[in-house]
């Protein structure tokens, strides 16, 4: 069974950057798939932030281009989510996931504050 | 982007009856293999989405047959039969076309 799990921390004050993990089990995610950060604001708005594909290229939301980063580690079976520059506005639950058709995996989500 | 717009229910619903939520695309969602790209998904309160229907009108493993979408290119239906208590929560439709992948405002459900 495939899982995903995101960490990081649920506080981060504005104009830091933010960082989480996100930790598979059950799959190597250099075996297939496309592994997003997606993230749901107050309010129910959700957003495709980016993703890193199997082969290890990304592809950002062009919203957030100049201030994402999704990388990987492949010893690790992790992928990572770095926002700089964070504003209020970045106050969501971010969730790590492989999403759709070829297979529906979520994290639980971990909600991130920014606030000072 | 492709702007996603989703109609919104009478809440609350009597357990029972069947609903439908619309979402419309601001761009074809029709791709030259055939299929449409249209994802439908449920977040259940306290949970991650989970998806309902992929292509327009496929179920996802698992999904109840009481979920069925449908639709054209551009506007699309979620036709629920008979909601449950297990139903409520916040309907999205979902682009995947291009990226980036854009989500409907969301559609609540509450049952009565």
């Amino acid at each position: 069974e495939i899982q995903l799990q995101e960490s990081g921390p649920g506080l981060v004050k504005p104009s830091q950057s933010l960082s989480l993990t996100c930790s598979v089990t059950g799959y190597t995610i250099t075996s297939g798939y496309d592994w997003s950060w997606i993230r749901k604001f107050p309010g129910n708005k959700m957003e495709w932030m980016g993703y890193i594909s199997y082969s290890g290229s990304t592809n950002y939301n062009p919203s957030l281009k100049s201030r994402i980063s999704i990388t990987r580690d492949t010893s690790k079976n992790q992928f990572f989510l770095q926002l700089n520059s964070v504003t209020t506005e970045d106050t969501a639950t971010y969730y790590c996931a492989s999403p759709g058709s070829g297979g529906d995996y979520w994290g639980q989500g971990v909600m991130v504050t920014v606030s000072s | 982007d492709i702007v996603m717009t989703q109609g919104a229910l009478p809440n609350p619903v009597p357990s029972g009856e069947s609903v439908s939520i619309t979402c419309r695309s601001s761009k074809s969602l029709l791709y030259s293999d055939g299929k449409t790209y249209l994802n439908w998904y449920l977040q259940r309160p306290g949970q991650s989405p989970q998806l309902l229907i992929y292509w327009m009108s496929t179920r996802a493993s698992g999904v109840s047959d009481r979920f069925s979408g449908s639709g054209s290119g551009t506007d699309f239906t979620l036709k629920i039969s008979g909601v449950e208590a297990e139903d409520v929560g916040v309907y999205y439709c979902q682009q995947g076309l291009e990226f980036p992948f854009t989500f409907g405002s969301g559609t609540k459900l509450e049952i009565k």
